[in-house]
């Protein structure tokens, strides 16, 4: 099946630090979606990116639409403790009636 | 806040039972999709409704079956529940049958025992 690689799959940060994170996958995708959830709740949509080059910034957050269509990337800067979840990114498949998920990057933030 | 509902947010059912889940969709959506979440795993395509129609299906078995009404609800029904049916099942409003902007209730908590 399609399958959406999340890198790294665990950080450990302080406060204050900027994050990065990155999705990869063997084929291409025309949308990329990056979700956040947080425990006991369902995945809140934070960016969506449609065109390859797309640089989106939603607040402290900021998306890419790799070149190669193959890749997305989501940064944060000045992590807060509020940042505290896990981000997945997404992607349409079978025209676009399903989503296709990586398996998440856990972000924990000391302090 | 999406203005996704699902009811009930937490559910206990012994193996071999039947259960039923609802979903509410955002206002001015007409499609919902169903997605099962194991721990510490993304979420999993089940099927999609649109216009009260199956409309795309992953790779579930048959005793996983859904419904969506007039109103653009949905249900899933799990039948001759397994330990492994336990996860957390979400469901997610968008428009015209695409899932390019999908946005998700709270979700289920199954626990099968």
């Amino acid at each position: 099946g399609q399958q959406l690689n999340q890198s790294p799959q665990s950080m450990f940060i302080q406060e204050g630090e900027d994050v990065s994170m990155n999705c990869t996958s063997s084929s291409i995708f025309n949308t990329w979606l990056w979700y956040k959830q947080e425990p006991g709740e369902g995945p809140v949509l934070l960016i969506a990116l449609y065109k390859a080059g797309e640089l989106t910034s939603n607040g402290r957050l900021t998306a890419q639409f790799g070149i190669t269509r193959k890749d997305s990337f989501l940064n944060i800067s000045a992590s807060i403790p509020s940042d505290v979840g896990i981000y997945f990114c997404a992607g349409p498949r079978q025209g676009a009636q399903k989503l296709v998920f990586g398996q998440g990057t856990r972000l924990t933030i000391n302090p | 806040e999406t203005g996704v509902t699902q009811s009930p947010t937490h559910l206990i059912k012994t193996r071999g039972q039947q259960v039923t889940l609802r979903c509410s969709s955002q206002s001015g959506h007409n499609t919902v999709s169903w997605y099962q979440q194991a721990l510490g795993q993304g979420p999993q395509f089940i099927f999609q409704y649109y216009r009260e129609e199956e409309n795309g299906r992953g790779n579930f078995p048959p005793r996983f079956s859904g419904l969506q009404f007039p109103n653009y609800s949905s249900e899933l029904n799990v039948n001759a529940l397994e330990l492994d049916d336990s996860a957390l099942y979400l469901c997610a409003s968008s428009a015209d049958g695409l899932n390019t902007e999908a946005f998700f209730g709270q979700g289920t908590r199954l626990t099968v025992v």
